[in-house]
């Protein structure tokens, strides 16, 4: 089935950790965000990506890194740097950046720091 | 900022039309209007989207008044499985110099009682 994928689910980090968030998609899209979402809250851009090999900053990077060197791959590392980590962090992609080319996303990952 | 207005909350009783308003006054002439739900702890589901025209597809129907300045989405019969929080979106267009992105706010959370 086409789709995005994101693992895991539901990730606990200690303190000082760094973690990764995984996101493949196999749309064949371009382009690749992360957001991040609050509870009662709505999303938030973490970074964007538009093609391989380059990425943008969103309006809450600090914290976080991204890399895209390949094309289904975009994948998210929550650094210690990070003061506030716990949230559901969501990954979506889009055929392209016009606005009228829809944007997808995929069922979330749930991260608890402990 | 999100670009949109939507009422906290709607009740609507099983089998009735959902009928979900928006106010986007200050959308820019190439930006689309999209319409997302999210049931707890998913990702966000695409809906509709539309530029100037009355789209329909199998989930939904969306009307957009002629100055574009609001618009209303439409669930034909609603069942309880439509309980959600619904997001109406204006996507930037990526191509004026913003992030192309979707800004998201708090949304609309639709209760549908049997």
């Amino acid at each position: 089935d086409g789709g995005i994928t994101q693992s895991p689910k539901y990730l606990f980090r200690k303190e000082g950790q760094n973690v990764t968030l995984s996101c493949e998609q196999n749309l064949n899209h371009d382009a690749m965000y992360w957001y991040r979402q609050d509870p009662g809250q709505g999303l938030r851009l973490i970074y964007y990506s538009q093609i391989v090999n380059d990425f943008q900053k969103g309006d809450i990077a600090e914290g976080y890194s991204v890399s895209r060197e390949k094309k289904e791959s975009f994948p998210l590392t929550v650094t210690s740097a990070q003061k506030n980590p716990t949230a559901f962090y969501l990954c979506a992609s889009s055929p392209g950046a016009s606005s009228g080319n829809t944007i997808y996303f995929g069922e979330g990952s749930w991260l608890t720091v402990v | 900022d999100a670009k949109t207005t939507q009422p906290p909350s709607m009740d609507c009783a099983e089998g009735r039309a959902a009928n979900l308003p928006c106010n986007h006054s200050t959308i820019s002439g190439n930006e689309y209007v999209y319409w997302y739900r999210q049931i707890h702890s998913q990702g966000p589901q695409y809906i509709i989207h539309g530029l100037k025209n009355n789209e329909t597809n199998e989930m939904a129907s969306l009307i957009i008044t002629e100055d574009r300045k609001s618009s209303t989405l439409i669930l034909p019969h609603a069942t309880l499985r439509d309980t959600a929080v619904y997001y109406c979106i204006v996507r930037e267009s990526y191509y004026g110099g913003s992030q192309g992105n979707l800004i998201f706010g708090k949304g609309t959370k639709l209760s549908v009682k049997p």
